[in-house]
This record gives C-alpha cells, sequence and structure tokens, in this order.
C-alpha cells in the first residue's frame, strides 16, 4: 500500500529564512505525489503536485518541492518564509489503481510549521 | 465564490443520535470524497465516490453510509454517532482527467464540519 511520512511534528523558522518541510514516500510503481496547506478552520488547499518531468516543482505562494527517488523524498521549500506561511502542511501520495477512477489520495499526519517575525 | 459547500459547519450530537453531513461542488467534477481529520493522524478517507453513480469504501469506512445524490451532491451519514466519531469531516471533490483512469488532478475541499459526540 502507499504511504507517506512526515517525520517533523513541527517546523519552526525566522521569517525570511529559508524553509523545508520533510516527506519521504512508499509506494509501488511511479509516486503522484501532493503537497497541501491548511489555515485555521479552513480546508486544504492545493499547492503542487509531481506527476513526471523535473524533479523540482513549482507551486503556489513561492513553494516549490523537490522530488528524490533515490532517497524517495519530496520536501517542500521556500527561499524566504514570511510569517503568513505559518500553517499545517500534508505531504500526499496517490493511492494507485489502475482499475478505479478518480484520485484517491493517502496523507501524511502533517507538519505544523511556525514562522517567527 | 465557486466550490465545495459543506453543512452544517458545527454540530453536537449525543451518542445513537443520527444525522447527514451535506456536500455540494459546483465545479462539475466527477469525483467525490470525504475525509475525517483527527489530531497527529492527517486525513483519512471514509468513502469516495469517483462518478455519479458510484460509491465505494475508504481506509475507515465503518459507522458511516454515503449517497452521491447526483453529480454536485455527495452525504454522510452517521446512523447511530458514537464518541469515537467525534472529528472534523471534509468533503472534497476533483476532476477526471480526459482519459479517466488515471486522474491525476488535485482534490477541492470544503471547509469542514466541526463534529463532537456526547
Amino acid at each position: 500500500a502507499q504511504s507517506v511520512a512526515q517525520p517533523e511534528d513541527q517546523v519552526n523558522v525566522a521569517e525570511g529564512n529559508p524553509l523545508t518541510v520533510k516527506c519521504t514516500y512508499s509506494v509501488s510503481g511511479n509516486p503522484y505525489l501532493f503537497w497541501y496547506v491548511q489555515y485555521p478552520n479552513r480546508g486544504l488547499q492545493f499547492l503542487l503536485k509531481y506527476i513526471t518531468g523535473d524533479n523540482l516543482v513549482k507551486g503556489s505562494y513561492g513553494f516549490e518541492a523537490e522530488f528524490n527517488k533515490s532517497q524517495t523524498s519530496f520536501h517542500l521549500k521556500k527561499p524566504s518564509a514570511l510569517v503568513s506561511d505559518s500553517a499545517l502542511y500534508f505531504c500526499a501520495v496517490r493511492d494507485f489503481n489502475p482499475m478505479e477512477y478518480g484520485n484517491k489520495l493517502v496523507f501524511g499526519a502533517g507538519t505544523i510549521l511556525r514562522v517567527k517575525s | 465564490n465557486a466550490g465545495v459547500t459543506q453543512t452544517p459547519k458545527f454540530q453536537v450530537l449525543k451518542t445513537g443520535q443520527s444525522m447527514t453531513l451535506q456536500c455540494a461542488q459546483d465545479m462539475n467534477h466527477n469525483s467525490m470524497y470525504w475525509y475525517r481529520q483527527d489530531p497527529g493522524m492527517g486525513l483519512r478517507l471514509i468513502y469516495y465516490s469517483a462518478s455519479e453513480g458510484t460509491t465505494d469504501k475508504g481506509e475507515v469506512p465503518n459507522g458511516y453510509n454515503v449517497s452521491r445524490l447526483n453529480k454536485r451532491e455527495f452525504s454522510l451519514r452517521l446512523e447511530s454517532a458514537a464518541p469515537s466519531q467525534t472529528s472534523v469531516y471534509f468533503c472534497a471533490s476533483s476532476l477526471r482527467d480526459r482519459d479517466g483512469l488515471y486522474s491525476n488532478q488535485p482534490q477541492h475541499f470544503g471547509d469542514g464540519t466541526r463534529l463532537s459526540i456526547l
């Protein structure tokens, strides 16, 4: 079965510093990977996805993620953190069944990002 | 704004009561999903509907039923609520890719229903 792990419950960074939120995955076959962000009392918002192609994927709000097949990782990054980036971040992998339509996802437990001014 | 609408936003139930959580999307999406979110556990899939007319169990379906009423609406029913079902419930929808099977379209989420069962 497909799975993702987010090894850090919380990441703290200072505003203006680069940030990294880690994600590792375990899949059979090619991984389809996603990052979502959740602000308080809101639903999840899509940030970016990796399906195939360039290992560096660019997404919304200046975020990017680096796919590394040898390390089975898909870390979320941003060159310069903002206080407004403080939120809960989820990594997800598509739960792939070639006989099914739709896009079932398996989510990690989430990482709280706190950016301090 | 277009998107996924969930009702109600908050609900308190007593053990054994029943209720239905409503979800509607106006993006003409094919697939819809129900998740529950619990602290430290991420989101877990309860049921999903890959397309109108079909529903399937997810990771944690026990104690729940669903109905895909039409292409827009997908409801979740708790027949006999239990304290273990206290959670935040999210509905999501996604578009099916042209070829249908290998859908990599992102899911769009509603703002959730916060459900407490006493």
